[in-house]
């Protein structure tokens, strides 16, 4: 199976401020049909998970310009800049190219 | 807008089984997969698998393999997952979420497996 390495494990945070949440693959996550399938979720306490980003760095529908992500192959980041209180949860990293589809264990984001 | 609906917390005894059901809405159902994805109390995600609503085709992570059952009913648009020979550590909240990958997502199912 595909291992998810996200650091760091949690992150203090002032409003206002950037954080960069990195996830690292045991493989790389390049597709035979060339697309890396690499997401990343936040789960509010007491939510079920929600997609930020899909494809490494495509904002999903209604999500803010305030997150984005980057990477290639084996190395991805999620940077949020601005953060706001209803960015605090936990964030997975997760990745749908190869079976079975593994998630990273998540990092915490809190206020500071 | 796309929905997922699913059906409420169980409290079931340890070798039994459960069937939990996720009603879509807001979309073709056979459009997407529906896929199903296990969270133990305060840990990650793991996924389980998936199926497709149109063919009825199944991919299951080899951990869940005789574990967890999907079906669809396509007249309700609504998939289930059966769980079988339950112990304590399928305790746990059960997701089911659809789209290109995992956009959308219902509000969980929680599982406690307890005599």
């Amino acid at each position: 199976d595909v291992v998810m390495t996200q650091t760091p494990v949690s992150l203090s945070v002032s409003l206002g401020g950037q954080v960069s949440i990195s996830c690292r693959s045991s493989q790389s996550l390049v597709h035979n049909n060339g697309n890396t399938y690499l997401s990343w979720y936040l789960q509010k306490p007491g939510q079920s998970p929600q997609l930020l980003i899909y494809k490494v760095s495509n904002r999903f529908s209604g999500i803010s310009d305030r997150f984005s992500g980057s990477g290639s192959g084996t190395d991805f980041t999620l940077k949020i800049s601005r953060v706001e209180p209803d960015d605090l949860g936990v964030y997975y990293c997760g990745q749908g190219t190869q079976y079975p589809y593994t998630f990273g264990a998540g990092t915490k984001l809190e206020l500071k | 807008q796309v929905q997922l609906q699913q059906s409420g917390a169980e409290l079931v005894k340890p070798g039994s089984s459960v069937k939990m059901s996720c009603k879509a809405s807001g979309y073709t159902f056979t459009s997407y997969y529906i896929y199903w994805i296990k969270q133990r109390p305060g840990q990650g995600l793991e996924w389980i698998g998936r199926i497709g609503p149109g063919s009825g085709d199944t991919n299951y992570n080899e951990k869940f393999k005789g574990k967890a059952t999907f079906t669809v009913d396509k007249s309700s648009s609504t998939a289930y997952m059966q769980l079988s020979s339950l112990t304590p550590e399928d305790t746990a909240v059960y997701y089911c979420a659809t789209g290109r990958g995992f956009d959308y997502w219902g509000q969980g199912v929680m599982v406690t497996v307890s005599s």
